[in-house]
């Protein structure tokens, strides 16, 4: 079956730092990759897309990697801020090209 | 900026009880879906429907759920007989044909008693 697999504990950086959070996926084959932050009670919000002859792509402090052959998605957040906390999730269409799915994100916690 | 919007923002109800929740995709975009996210889990693929019909839809997506655009402008999802299990926050989600983001709403939280 299709799998999203991202780091289920939290993760505690200090402000300034870059955090690192991964994405694995399994029986997907995907043209495209996208990650998305999500605060406490509200939608998901659009970061960034990488397609899969990208190997990376960035947007001001944060940075996306995107490896088919390991079937992993890096993504970094660097001199990050407490602002930056929050829930990040990887998604992926399905073969079918019209679902989205999700992985179960990962929080991250910046501390002053 | 546009935005999708969604009503109500909370709705309780009974169990065994309708429930249709409500949303403005933006005006321009060609591509409808509808999640939900239990408290505390991950947000869950419902359906998605374009050219006003189903594209695509998951296995949670039962004979209890239907989803309409009624009009050029809203899409609704229908809870035919709400259960328990069903209490979770539903967002609606839309994008354009050009690119592969997703724009979702606030979210619609269902409380069934």
């Amino acid at each position: 079956s299709q799998k999203i697999e991202q780091n289920s504990e939290a993760l505690n950086i200090q402000e300034g730092k870059t955090a690192t959070l991964t994405c694995n996926y399994t029986n997907y084959s995907p043209a495209y990759l996208q990650w998305y932050r999500q605060d406490p009670g509200r939608g998901p919000v659009f970061l960034l897309l990488i397609r899969e002859n990208e190997k990376e792509k960035r947007k001001e402090r944060l940075k996306v990697t995107f490896d088919t052959t390991l079937k992993q998605s890096l993504f970094h957040i660097t001199a990050s801020q407490p602002a930056d906390s929050a829930t990040y999730l990887c998604a992926l269409n399905s073969n079918s090209g019209y679902a989205l799915n999700f992985g179960k994100g990962t929080s991250l916690l910046v501390t002053p | 900026e546009p935005e999708v919007t969604q009503t109500p923002s909370h709705q309780v109800t009974q169990m065994g009880q309708e429930v249709i929740l409500r949303c403005v995709p933006i005006s321009n975009h060609l591509y409808f879906y509808w999640y939900r996210q239990i408290l505390g889990q991950k947000v869950e693929f419902l359906v998605s429907f374009y050219n006003n019909e189903i594209s695509e839809k998951s296995e949670i997506f039962d004979d209890q759920f239907s989803v309409e655009r009624p009009d050029g402008s809203n899409f609704t999802l229908k809870i035919r007989s709400t259960k328990l299990e069903d209490s979770a926050m539903y967002f609606c989600a839309s994008r354009s044909g050009s690119t592969g983001e997703l724009f979702f709403g606030e979210g619609s939280r269902l409380t069934v008693l």
